[in-house]
């Protein structure tokens, strides 16, 4: 079946630093892929999204990657700060319904 | 924020019982997904709601199912309720166009316990 591998499970970086949270689909017909922030005992927050005809799409300190041909997207965030440490979920959806998530990686930012 | 509101907010049950949850879509928004989380893991699909009818289903037995009204809120009915439902049920809603419903906002979701 359908399947969204996610990697890490966990980070940590330091302020300033830049993350990256990759994640493998496996479903070749799957064509939107959001990225959500879910913070402790909150609902899962959509911060950037792309779609499978768009390589890379980016937004203030957030990107995306997109790779078809190898099925893989990636977040990056850049000059990270504490408020970015929350739990992050990629997610593949297929058909304009059904959405597959990853199992989320806990990124922890320093101060 | 979202506009997509949930209820109730949290919720315990006995084993074999029955649970009905409710969502309220965003303004303007005409579909309803369904999600369980698990403690420490990512929202698994459970059904989508479009035009009153389920639009597609995720690997959730026929003891979970929904419910859309005509002004676009739902339902999530679970019967015979077992310990591993236990989870955060969360609802989603989208605006559905002819490629499909894409940018789901979430609600904050019913703490289910059963016991």
């Amino acid at each position: 079946g359908e399947n969204v591998e996610q990697h890490p499970s966990t980070l940590s970086v330091q302020e300033g630093d830049s993350a990256v949270i990759k994640c493998t689909y496996s479903d070749s017909a799957s064509n939107y892929f959001p990225w959500y922030k879910q913070e402790l005992g909150k609902r899962p927050q959509l911060i950037i999204d792309i779609r499978s005809n768009v390589g890379e799409k980016k937004d203030q300190r957030i990107a995306v990657t997109l790779n078809k041909t190898a099925k893989h997207f990636s977040l990056h965030i850049t000059e990270t700060q504490p408020e970015d440490s929350a739990v992050y979920f990629c997610a593949a959806m297929t058909g304009g319904f059904k959405t597959i998530f990853g199992a989320g990686t806990r990124l922890f930012v320093k101060a | 924020e979202t506009g997509v509101t949930q209820s109730p907010t949290h919720l315990i049950k006995t084993r074999g019982q029955q649970v009905t949850l409710r969502c309220s879509s965003q303004s303007g928004h005409n579909t309803v997904s369904w999600y369980q989380q698990a403690l420490g893991q990512g929202p698994q699909f459970i059904f989508q709601y479009y035009r009153e009818e389920e639009n597609g289903r995720g690997n959730f037995p026929p003891r979970f199912s929904g419910l859309q009204f005509p002004n676009y809120s739902s339902e999530l009915n679970v019967n015979a309720l077992e310990l591993d439902d236990s989870a955060l049920y969360l609802c989603a809603s989208s605006l559905a166009s002819g490629y499909g419903s894409y940018e789901q906002y979430f609600g904050p979701g019913t703490r289910l316990t059963v016991t």
